[in-house]
């Protein structure tokens, strides 16, 4: 069963360094997402993209938060200057449609930790 | 009301036990409705698609309720392997990006 892929599995970063985390969505899939989950917290919305463009975005997804397509594979998710509260889970999840019977299929995810 | 809220558990059951959790939603507008699992410091995985007044799969049913914008989630025969974390989900007020609940944590045990 095709799955979406992410990189690195763990990322530990000094505060204030920018970190590029990694995903492979599913090939025929058109609609990417990420979210992300503090420890003993709920799963967030962050963005989603649709068409090289972002379609929506939460409250949290500020101007330190960019996503991009670069090729025809990759969808990446940079944090320009990371804080200590970014510490999470960042999950990617990618989804052919918007139909309900089109759900979205999440990656296992990227462990970002800042010291 | 919370967009989406579950009762946290943990709802210890043992094998063999029928366990049914709880869920309510504050969206009147929401169309589709899913249930994913949780695996500890793993991704969501779907459990449920859940549209028109529910659906079954198996072991798992899962019942619809627009009225009282509640949701809910059976599983009969529990198993060791249906441990983990059951979170509702549902699609943001503004589009289709997900909004889940906090999770409801089963434990089933020998």
């Amino acid at each position: 069963e095709p799955e979406v892929t992410q990189t690195p599995s763990h990322q530990v970063t000094q505060m204030g360094q920018e970190v590029i985390l990694r995903c492979v969505p599913i090939s025929n899939h058109l609609y990417f997402y990420w979210y992300r989950q503090i420890l003993g917290q709920k799963v967030e919305f962050l963005v989603s993209f649709y068409n090289n463009e972002i379609s929506e975005k939460s409250e949290i997804f500020d101007d330190q938060f960019s996503v991009e397509r670069p090729d025809g594979s990759n969808f990446t998710l940079k944090i320009r200057s990371t804080k200590l509260e970014d510490s999470a889970m960042y999950f990617c999840a990618s989804s052919e449609g918007r139909r309900v019977d089109q759900p979205q299929h999440f990656g296992d995810g990227t462990r970002l930790s800042i010291l | 009301r919370k967009e989406v809220e579950q009762d946290p558990g943990p709802f210890n059951v043992p094998e063999g036990a029928t366990v049914a959790f709880n869920c309510t939603y504050s969206n009147s507008a929401s169309q589709s409705f899913f249930w994913y699992r949780q695996d500890c410091r793993k991704e969501p995985k779907l459990l449920m698609s859940v549209y028109s007044s529910g659906n079954e799969d198996g072991r798992f049913t899962a019942q619809l309720n627009r009225a009282s914008q509640y949701i809910s989630l059976l599983i009969r025969d529990s198993k060791l392997s249906d441990s983990a974390t059951y979170l509702c989900v549902v699609p943001l007020r503004d589009g289709y990006a997900l909004n889940f609940g906090k999770g409801t944590s089963l434990l089933v045990t020998p």
